[in-house]
């Protein structure tokens, strides 16, 4: 049974930076995609970045491009996010998902992490 | 990107009632589309993948499928349990994009 457990919650102040990781268990960790998806309090689903581990490139959405640094450490099955020069509006919860079919970007979102609200507030 | 527009935003229904939400893509994602259901204080859950299969485990009042760019989830007769926010996302290019959200209410 595959789970992914996330870091616990963060407060930053606006201009810091977060890191949040995202550890899997269950499955091969490097042939999937890993992605990250946060949602405001209030709002729908939004889709950051993911990369699938066994490639290396992350791929991140343009609204986040210059500020979210995708990485994954194979050794530990753990995905991080980071993003920095943090605002208000970057206060979220923030989820990563594995998608369900290998080696494929063509692949949707089966499991989930149970989310992280990181609060940014001066 | 390719942009996803979902509508309706909300709606409130009765159990009982046939619900149609509906996806429309910006451009072609070859059927490329998932559906999911979240609740509050929940993470998502996958309902639906390419389009039109059903994910294990969800029940068969549930149903989705697709013309052209235009996608829709319809679930027959609408539940007590049924009532969630509903997200669509294309997975047709690594740059993936979820619909804007439909919260199905009680009427």
């Amino acid at each position: 049974q595959v789970q992914l457990v996330q870091s616990g919650p963060e407060v930053k102040k606006p201009g810091e930076s977060v890191k949040v990781s995202c550890q899997a268990s269950g499955g091969t960790f490097k042939t999937f995609s890993f992605s990250w998806v946060r949602q405001v309090p209030g709002q729908g689903l939004e889709w950051l970045g993911g990369m699938i581990p066994l490639f290396g490139t992350p791929n991140v959405a343009q609204s986040f491009q210059g500020r979210l640094t995708i990485t994954a450490d194979q050794s530990t099955s753990t995905f991080y996010m980071e993003l920095t020069s943090l605002r208000s509006d970057d206060s979220a919860i923030y989820f990563c998902a594995r998608a369900s079919v290998p080696t494929t970007v063509n692949t949707f979102l089966r499991f989930w992490g149970q989310g992280t609200q990181v609060t940014v507030s001066s | 990107d390719i942009q996803m527009t979902q509508s309706p935003s909300a709606l409130s229904a009765s159990v009982g009632d046939r619900v149609t939400i509906t996806c429309r893509a910006s451009q072609n994602i070859n059927s490329w589309l998932a559906w999911y259901q979240q609740k509050p204080g929940e993470r998502p859950k996958l309902l639906m993948y390419d389009a039109s299969r059903l994910s294990n485990g969800v029940p068969s009042r549930f149903s989705g499928s697709e013309s052209g760019t235009e996608f829709t989830l319809t679930i027959s007769s609408l539940q007590p349990d049924d009532f969630a926010t509903y997200y669509c996302q294309q997975y047709n290019s690594y740059l993936w994009t979820f619909g804007q959200g439909t919260k199905v209410e009680i009427k």
